[in-house]
């Protein structure tokens, strides 16, 4: 595998459900991010993650609760959604550096969520 | 606070014809800028980036964009359009210091006809 890959591609569920997005980067990048991409709307910063730690939290409901078990790996984990929350969601990964600016960011393909 | 404002959330052109897709920014502080490219059902792909070097860049598949500081815009070109370009492209703006909030646009969905 290269570059960002994300598991599911696509995923419905109920609003009852417990779901997770899964998120692994092959570049050897030490931030990770997850973005919501609904239509007409421009794509939303969720979450960041530098050397496993969160460092934004862009406002999100906690109904997404994000986990970052080491630099290579970012899961979003949901539960009870609304149909709303019915989006793209991407992941992303950079490099940071020793004086804390990040590079390019490179995108996964997203996981498409339907919920009922 | 940073924004991006992308003119057109269509553009439609013909085989061969120029392509071009206009961005403009507002930052309080000197910009990175980026064009990323979205093909139906798949990430973003990064097409060129602006970095604070050279105001021309050149990127991937043909495209450049120009950063124009008077005019605050970073509008990308392609001299000729090929059918492979029809995707949605976004613009996207972040402080010069730290790409990890990056401000996109709305994107702009290319259709190109033969």
């Amino acid at each position: 595998e290269t570059g960002v890959t994300q598991t599911p591609r696509h995923l419905v569920m109920g609003m009852t459900n417990k779901k997770s997005l899964k998120c692994e980067q092959h570049l050897g990048h030490n931030a990770m991010y997850w973005y919501k991409q609904s239509a007409k709307k421009p794509l939303e910063l969720m979450f960041v993650y530098n050397f496993k730690e969160q460092t934004e939290n862009n406002s999100v409901p906690s109904r997404f609760s994000p986990e970052c078990p080491n630099s290579s790996h970012l899961f979003l984990h949901l539960h009870t959604l609304q149909p709303e929350d019915s989006a793209l969601y991407l992941c992303a990964s950079s490099q940071r550096g020793t004086s804390g600016g990040t590079d390019t960011q490179y995108f996964g393909p997203g996981t498409r969520l339907t919920v009922l | 606070a940073q924004s991006v404002t992308q003119l057109g959330s269509h553009v439609s052109v013909s085989e061969g014809a120029l392509v071009l897709l206009r961005c403009n920014y507002s930052s309080s502080v000197p910009p990175y800028l980026f064009w990323y490219v979205q093909y139906p059902n798949q990430g973003l792909q990064l097409l060129l980036k602006y970095t604070s070097a050279a105001t021309l860049v050149k990127g991937i598949n043909g495209f450049e964009a120009e950063f124009k500081k008077s005019e605050t815009s970073f509008h990308l070109t392609k001299p000729s359009a090929h059918m492979s370009d029809a995707a949605e492209y976004f613009c996207a703006v972040s402080r010069s210091y730290n790409t990890d909030k990056l401000i996109f646009g709305t994107g702009t969905r290319l259709q190109v006809f033969p």
